[in-house]
């Protein structure tokens, strides 16, 4: 299986700070890589698809870049309502896996 | 409005078995790929299984494969997941997710809230 590093495993950041979270893929998987947001007792919610797609509905402050085996999610300026834990996802076989995850907290 | 809701969860001894059940609605649930995607408490989540959208692709995570089925009814509009020889270590709260295409190969663009299975004895 295709082993997904995320990190920082946590991170602590003040309002409007821009914050960086990589996600490192343990062999090539092209751009076949989403990023999820999920708050504090509810569903994962998708915020990018295929690296870099801001998905339908989600603010521009969120962005992701990279391919192969190297991967950036960045939130431009972090606002009180982005505490969450984010994880990263490649789809490129069979087996789908996640990151670790990286908690966002208020500083 | 789109809307997935999980069902079948509870407490379950080591060594029986539980099917789960997903309600899909507000979309063409036989365009979509589904998943199941579980979150022991306190941890991050793991990919259980997925379905394309003809039951023709199927993929297992490597701890469950063996012991989960996955299937799909798409004249009922749900998925199903049954899950034999349970173990401690599959406790966990179980969504169920729909894929952003129809193979399983993809994003999950809609989650369920999910339905917690504990298993002990």
């Amino acid at each position: 299986d295709i082993q997904m590093t995320q990190s920082p495993s946590s991170l602590s950041a003040s309002v409007g700070d821009r914050v960086t979270i990589t996600c490192q893929a343990s062999q090539d998987i092209s751009n076949y890589l989403n990023w999820y947001q999920q708050k504090p007792g509810k569903a994962p919610k998708l915020l990018i698809y295929d690296a870099s797609n801001l998905e339908t509905g989600v603010p521009s402050r969120f962005s992701g870049s990279g391919s192969g085996t190297d991967f950036t999610f960045t939130i431009s300026s972090l606002q009180p309502e982005d505490i969450a834990t984010y994880y990263c996802q490649q789809y490129d076989n069979l087996a789908l896996t996640f990151g670790g995850g990286t908690k966002v907290e208020i500083k | 409005e789109v809307q997935l809701v999980e069902s079948g969860g509870g407490l379950v001894q080591p060594g029986r078995s539980l099917r789960l059940s997903c309600a899909a609605s507000g979309f063409t649930f036989d365009d979509y790929a589904m998943h199941w995607v579980r979150q022991a408490p306190g941890k991050g989540l793991e990919w259980v299984s997925g379905i394309s959208w003809n039951s023709g692709s199927i993929g297992y995570a490597d701890s469950v494969k063996g012991r989960f089925t996955i299937s799909r009814d798409n004249a009922k509009n749900s998925l199903y997941l049954q899950m034999n020889s349970l173990r401690a270590e599959d406790t966990a709260l179980y969504y169920c997710a729909k894929g952003s295409s129809g193979y399983y190969l993809g994003a999950f663009d809609i989650w369920g809230q999910g339905t917690m299975v504990t298993v002990s004895s």
